[in-house]
């Protein structure tokens, strides 16, 4: 069926890097873009980036610039979040979510698919 | 970017009730590209509506959504227990989309 199935809780200290999978099945990959969106305890949902399946263009949410970079592999259908330089409020479950149509342009869109979300923590 | 404000913060309704919740965006969101979704405890959001007032896949037609602009409300007709849950409301008129802080259902 169509989901999308994301890797395992991770544990990291203060200063590593983290890389999150997301593994997309039951519809074609490079048909839509993926987005990446994460949650804090408690909070809200905080949009992080996007990349194109198509063609690898990526465009990250402001505030995280310089520290994310999404990738993808097209002969798995799968996405890559890594994170980079964790501080303690980046502990929070990170999801991946089908985009929109993918042009290789970015666009702001809705998600219909949604991963199940990996927990990150951050702690010394 | 847009910033949007959902009201109530928390709603208390009994099975059977209808609920109607609110999100505001502090600007107007072009060609009413706001989306709706619901998140139950450790689970993934699940989109209900899209475009504003279009229901997604397999969405009972029990969720129904409206407005333009600025003003936007999701609207439950009668509550079953399985709707007890958060929703968020987010915006994809203008990048970067953007979420609502959320209003939460939950069982009078």
């Amino acid at each position: 069926q169509v989901q999308l199935v994301q890797s395992g809780a991770e544990v990291k200290k203060p200063g590593a890097s983290v890389k999150v999978s997301c593994k997309a099945s039951g519809y074609t990959f490079t048909s839509y873009g993926i987005s990446w969106v994460r949650q804090a305890p408690g909070q809200g949902l905080e949009w992080m980036g996007w990349i194109s399946a198509y063609n690898g263009n990526t465009n990250y949410a402001q505030k995280l610039q310089g520290r994310v970079t999404m990738t993808t592999d097209t002969s798995t259908s799968t996405a890559y979040m890594e994170l980079r330089s964790l501080r303690s409020d980046d502990t929070a479950v990170y999801y991946c979510a089908r985009d929109g149509e993918d042009t290789g342009y970015r666009y702001a869109w809705y998600f219909d698919l949604w991963g199940r979300g990996t927990l990150v923590t951050v702690s010394s | 970017e847009i910033v949007l404000t959902q009201s109530p913060g928390t709603l208390s309704l009994s099975p059977g009730e209808r609920a109607t919740l609110s999100c505001r965006a502090s600007q107007s969101v072009s060609s009413s590209y706001l989306a709706w979704y619901q998140q139950k405890p450790g689970q993934a959001p699940r989109l209900l509506i899209y475009g504003a007032s279009s229901r997604a896949t397999g969405i009972p037609d029990r969720f129904s959504g409206s407005g333009s602009g600025t003003d936007f409300t999701l609207t439950i007709s009668r509550l079953e227990p399985e709707d007890f849950a958060v929703y968020y409301c987010q915006q994809y008129g203008s990048s970067p989309e953007t979420f609502g802080p959320g209003t939460k259902v939950d069982i009078k």
